[in-house]
């Protein structure tokens, strides 16, 4: 029974590349999170996801970034034209059911982002 | 919104006792509590519910206080394995069922 499944575990892009981090979900998961982690800091959220909807976005910045969750397929988290600041480890988190029915999160190893 | 963790950071000797505190500005559903080591994934260790509940997980316990929107682990007896940086994940009332962590307390256990 496979975890949560990031790829890639590392990726480098240069300054103004697109940047597309996926996550598979464990077997039988439909709720997907993605964190944002800095060294000395926590888990930021950034958007939470059930399967082709966006339940919140209210912690990924307004331009540049987006989510998805399709029907098949994994979920990805695309950063368009990246800036030194977008260097950091993103998470990805599935659930059964929402944590609001006490569902705890299951993290994959996370992508190292890297920008030059 | 963001859950405030203390201490930021603990060092201790193989045997001794920590409590990490993790409190709200809002009213909590849940509190849940997971670890990190370096380089790996966080993993979980319990969900405290409102109501004043206590639970335990090994020599890890912790509580939640409902009233004081606070939540605190106790690791007794420490282990060497126990390094690593603990997180709280808050669960507010009124919020769209998502966990919302801290900045997280260092754990360095030492022989």
């Amino acid at each position: 029974n496979a975890g949560v499944m990031q790829n890639p575990r590392h990726l480098v892009r240069r300054r103004g590349q697109e940047a597309r981090l996926r996550c598979s979900p464990m077997k039988g998961h439909s709720h997907v999170y993605w964190y944002r982690q800095l060294p000395e800091e926590g888990l930021k959220f950034m958007v939470y996801l059930q399967k082709e909807n966006i339940i919140d976005e209210s912690g990924m910045p307004k331009e540049r970034f987006s989510a998805e969750f399709p029907k098949e397929g994994p979920s990805i988290l695309r950063i368009q034209q990246v800036v030194r600041g977008d260097s950091a480890a993103y998470f990805c988190a599935s659930s059964q059911g929402s944590v609001s029915t006490n569902e705890k999160l299951f993290f994959g190893s996370g992508t190292q982002l890297s920008v030059l | 919104q963001q859950p405030v963790q203390s201490p930021q950071a603990v060092i201790l000797r193989e045997g001794e006792d920590a409590v990490i505190n993790c409190s709200s500005s809002k009213a909590l559903y849940s509190v849940h509590w997971y670890r990190q080591k370096h380089g790996e994934a966080p993993i979980f260790l319990m969900i405290l519910l409102k109501g004043g509940e206590q639970k335990g997980h090994d020599k890890i316990s912790a509580s939640f206080n409902e009233k004081k929107q606070q939540s605190s682990l106790y690791l007794t007896a420490s282990q060497l394995s126990y390094s690593g940086t603990y997180f709280c994940g808050t669960d507010s009332q009124g919020g769209s069922e998502k966990l919302v962590f801290g900045k997280g307390t260092k754990l360095t256990v030492n022989p």
